[in-house]
């Protein structure tokens, strides 16, 4: 089943302790991003990469990093989380649709920062 | 650059009515539109999107929106509304920039459907 997986689905952290969420896709998507999602505020890209070692900001990048070792995989990092991060977050991959990029979530990862 | 908006953040409709959910959208260059569902405690699926060709375009569930390049609007409509559809609906925007795969989007319209 083609699918997008994230993990942890639900986590609660303190300030500064350091936390990875991982996301990864069995489509051989080139194109994958993070988004987070606020209450008013609709869902906002982080981080994207267009492919292995490729990577650049979105909207949002500050208090995060991402990596793209693998094409399969684009983990979240946040080296330092604060409460401002707590969100809902979406790991998405993309396919080319000749221009425009059809973009598949993941179940989400609702991230708490005490 | 590109935007969306969507007017009214919550719809309340009967069960058997006309869903209307709006979105405009603001785009430099050519725009792909999308419909995403966000049920409960769930992630995104797409309801549908219009790339080129015909304006308009079905999707699941029986939704269905129209791309008017005259009004820069992208509106989700259903004729019959059930107690399934309530949901949070986003209008999003892509297009050929420099980042290539970033979707914008819109706040969300809460949709409530009422017996």
């Amino acid at each position: 089943e083609a699918q997008v997986t994230q993990n942890p689905r639900y986590l609660i952290t303190v300030t500064g302790k350091k936390l990875t969420v991982t996301c990864s896709q069995n489509m051989n998507h080139e194109y994958m991003s993070w988004y987070r999602q606020d209450p008013g505020l609709g869902l906002r890209q982080i981080y994207y990469s267009m492919n292995v070692e490729v990577t650049d900001k979105g909207d949002v990048p500050e208090g995060y990093k991402v990596s793209r070792k693998e094409k399969r995989n684009f983990p979240l990092i946040l080296e330092s989380p604060s409460p401002n991060q707590t969100s809902l977050y979406f790991c998405a991959s993309s396919v080319d649709l000749g221009g425009a990029y059809e973009q598949y979530f993941g179940p989400g990862t609702r991230l708490t920062v005490t | 650059a590109q935007s969306v908006t969507q007017l009214g953040s919550h719809v309340s409709v009967s069960e058997g009515a006309l869903v209307l959910l709006r979105c405009n959208y603001s785009s430099s260059v050519p725009p792909y539109l999308f419909w995403y569902v966000q049920y409960p405690n769930q992630g995104l699926q797409l309801l549908l999107k219009y790339t080129t060709g015909a304006t308009l375009v079905k999707g699941i569930n029986g939704f269905e929106a129209e791309f008017k390049k005259s009004e820069t609007s992208f509106h989700l409509t259903k004729p019959s509304a059930h107690m399934s559809d309530a949901a949070e609906y986003f209008c999003a925007v892509s297009g050929i920039t420099g980042g290539g795969n970033k979707l914008t989007f819109g706040t969300g319209t809460q949709l409530k459907v009422e017996l």
